[in-house]
């Protein structure tokens, strides 16, 4: 078992609309949680972090933690053609030397 | 402020050719990373450096691969010989300190082995 998961997609939404990401990882003692975006062809770029259980809001981006359940999600609201990308969501482990791993990335495709 | 900087982005070779990729990290990042992409995979990691003392390489396969981070700046990553499942995309990242999980990447340097 892959210690991120995430489902590869596509998920396709219609432009306006909230696009919502998942992701679960297998090490209980996780601690810090990641969302890279990734366009086609380059490289990955942090967009959010979140460390404590529940919401943190930054602008269109809301990053979801529940450690109990072992899953983080992102919810991208009023989704925009240039949000079409590859998410990717890094997990720091406490005994994985620190060094995010990364899920495959869920790859996201909004539609006019 | 200057990003990661990767060189060359890309290269192709022939399988049994050496091949390396270089790396200039953020300024006064102390810690960088090699991480391999694969197409509709994450990264993963290859090797990681805290200065120039590679802390975690468990992942590098040592029978052909190689790095360094000489006076733990710059760093090179090097591969002899390539074979054809080496093909995939080289990042490099850095962050400020070990464990932040604030990775920023380079570009990266894409390698197709024939």
């Amino acid at each position: 078992q892959k210690e991120v998961e995430q489902n590869s997609g596509p998920l396709s939404v219609p432009e306006g609309a909230i696009a919502s990401l998942n992701c679960t990882y297998s090490d209980r003692g996780s601690q810090s949680f990641f969302w890279y975006r990734q366009y086609s062809g380059k490289s990955p770029e942090l967009i959010m972090f979140i460390y404590s259980n529940g919401d943190k809001e930054d602008g269109r981006f809301t990053a979801q933690l529940n450690k109990a359940s072992q899953y983080v999600s992102l919810l991208i609201r009023d989704s925009q053609p240039s949000d079409s990308a590859t998410y990717l969501c890094a997990v720091i482990s406490r005994g994985g030397s620190y060094i995010p791993t990364f899920g495959r990335g869920t790859s996201l495709i909004v539609h006019p | 402020e200057a990003g990661v900087v990767q060189s060359p982005r890309y290269k192709i070779i022939e399988k049994k050719q050496p091949v390396a990729f270089w790396c200039n990290p953020i300024s006064g990042h102390n810690t960088l990373y090699w991480y391999l992409q694969n197409l509709g995979q994450g990264p993963e990691l290859l090797i990681r450096y805290e200065n120039e003392e590679a802390v975690d390489d468990s992942q590098l396969p040592k029978d052909r691969f190689s790095a360094e981070r000489l006076k733990g700046v710059d760093s090179t990553l090097k591969i002899q010989p390539a074979e054809l499942g080496d093909s995939a995309v080289y990042l490099c990242a850095s962050s400020y300190t070990g464990g932040s999980g604030e990775l920023f990447f380079g570009e990266g340097s894409r390698l197709t082995v024939l």
